[in-house]
């Protein structure tokens, strides 16, 4: 099993939907959660911190599931410029490891 | 923008031959990653350094090697480069330290092996 599993998608959603992602981890004792954006052969940039009590940035709620092992984003009122790979991070001993991204392409 | 810059963009070698990447982190760091991202794939971990010393390492062969210097700016060195080395590099600078830390990346360096 991999530590950090995505689906890799492509999810196509036409704008102004609403979509969900979920991220699922395999060490439990993971204490630090986050999403990050990647546009195209471009560099990931950080979306948001997921905490146990959520995290709501605008359009974009994080949640995070101790019990399951997993973390979710949220996107709400979907536009063109959300198109994108979502990554999800995971904070290890030492290290972030990253799940394989999942490509958003919202459509007209 | 983060503030953590790479060079060069862009690269294209061949076989066998050695490539040195360079990253500055973001002022205030301490702590520099590298990661090698293949395309559809996640950011893969290579290593990271903390105070000049290698303090971690993920699955890759021993002729990926770094350093990391007084001013927390770092090198990944590749040595008999391989077809499959062909990817994005990525250097990411955090503070290690603060509960919440978090990374930063470089825009990286695209590596053509041919």
């Amino acid at each position: 099993r991999k530590e950090v599993e995505q689906d890799p998608g492509p999810f196509n959603v036409p704008e102004g939907a609403t979509v969900a992602f979920n991220c699922t981890y395999s060490n439990s004792a993971s204490q630090s959660f986050f999403w990050y954006r990647q546009d195209c052969r471009k560099e990931p940039k950080l979306l948001m911190s997921v905490y146990s009590s959520g995290n709501e940035d605008g359009r974009f709620t994080a949640q995070l599931n101790r019990a399951s092992q997993y973390i979710s984003l949220l996107i709400r009122d979907s536009k063109l410029s959300d198109s994108a790979t979502y990554l999800c991070a995971v904070l290890g001993t030492y290290k972030y490891i990253f799940g394989t991204g999942t490509r958003l392409k919202v459509l007209a | 923008e983060t503030g953590v810059t790479q060079s060069p963009t862009h690269l294209i070698k061949t076989r066998g031959q050695q490539v040195t990447l360079r990253c500055s982190s973001q002022s205030g760091h301490n702590t520099v990653s590298w990661y090698q991202q293949a395309l559809g794939q996640g950011p893969q971990f290579i290593f990271q350094y903390y105070r000049e010393e290698e303090n971690g390492r993920g699955n890759f062969p021993p002729r990926f090697s770094g350093l990391q210097f007084p001013n927390y700016s770092s090198e990944l060195n590749v040595n008999a480069l391989e077809l499959d080395d062909s990817a994005l590099y990525l250097c990411a600078s955090s503070l290690r330290g603060r509960s919440d830390e978090k990374l930063f990346f470089g825009s990286g360096t695209q590596l053509s092996v041919l």
